[in-house]
């Protein structure tokens, strides 16, 4: 598509059960970016992707945090076992290069009850 | 450490005032720059770049920023500002050679006065 298309737009979740976010790329878009934002609008990097393969994943958290992108699938990350903390804003974001412009979704809107 | 500050987190113009945005960088390498606007709800809009060439670049909705190296500074600008611009404003940085994903300033909140 011409858009980042991610789902679903709000997900509602109690401590300690899983979420699982998706985001489907431009088409055509090699690389698929994952940022949390969190209140007082701090955008933190997650993990990026080069079509299915993990290209930096230096800012996902080591436990509970884990993504996918599949072929002819969206992308996913999961969080296990969700804090409270982790409440915030997930974007995704794709490009065709690394270092092209990122086109952003709207946006899951994760709430821990 | 690399980082982006904006300055302001709130500004509120007048509508058909002019309007700049400031953004300051600290980064190792040669940068690449980017503004973003958020509206309410919405996700990320890219409204201009910087990669090189030519320090003023123009985007869309009649945004341009520029460049100054010496400065490390990249300040969004609009001459005649519309209700319709107020929304969150986003400056971003990457680099040449790195692995692509951005640090991000803390955002500035424009409201417009009718």
């Amino acid at each position: 598509g011409e858009e980042v298309a991610q789902t679903p737009k709000h997900l509602v979740r109690g401590e300690g059960q899983k979420a699982k976010l998706y985001c489907a790329p431009i088409k055509g878009h090699s690389y698929v970016f994952w940022y949390q934002q969190v209140l007082k609008n701090e955008f933190k990097f997650l993990i990026s992707f080069q079509n299915e393969n993990v290209f930096d994943e230096t800012g996902m958290p080591k436990e509970r945090f884990s993504a996918k992108c599949l072929p002819n699938s969206p992308c996913s990350l999961e969080i296990q076992a969700t804090k409270l903390e982790d409440s915030a804003v997930y974007f995704c974001a794709s490009s065709t290069h690394k270092n092209q412009p990122q086109h952003f979704g709207d946006g899951t809107r994760l709430s821990i009850l | 450490a690399q980082s982006v500050t904006q300055p302001d987190i709130h500004i509120t113009v007048s509508e058909g005032a002019s309007l700049e945005l400031r953004c300051n960088y600290s980064y190792g390498a040669t940068p690449y720059l980017f503004w973003y606007v958020q509206s309410p709800g919405q996700g990320l809009q890219l409204l201009l770049k910087y990669f090189s060439g030519d320090t003023l670049v123009q985007g869309i909705k009649g945004f341009e920023a520029e460049f100054k190296r010496s400065q490390s500074s990249f300040n969004l600008r609009k001459p005649s500002v519309h209700w319709s611009d107020a929304a969150e404003y986003f400056c971003a940085v990457g680099a040449q050679g790195s692995q692509g994903n951005l640090i991000f300033g803390k955002g500035t909140k424009l409201s417009v006065k009718p």
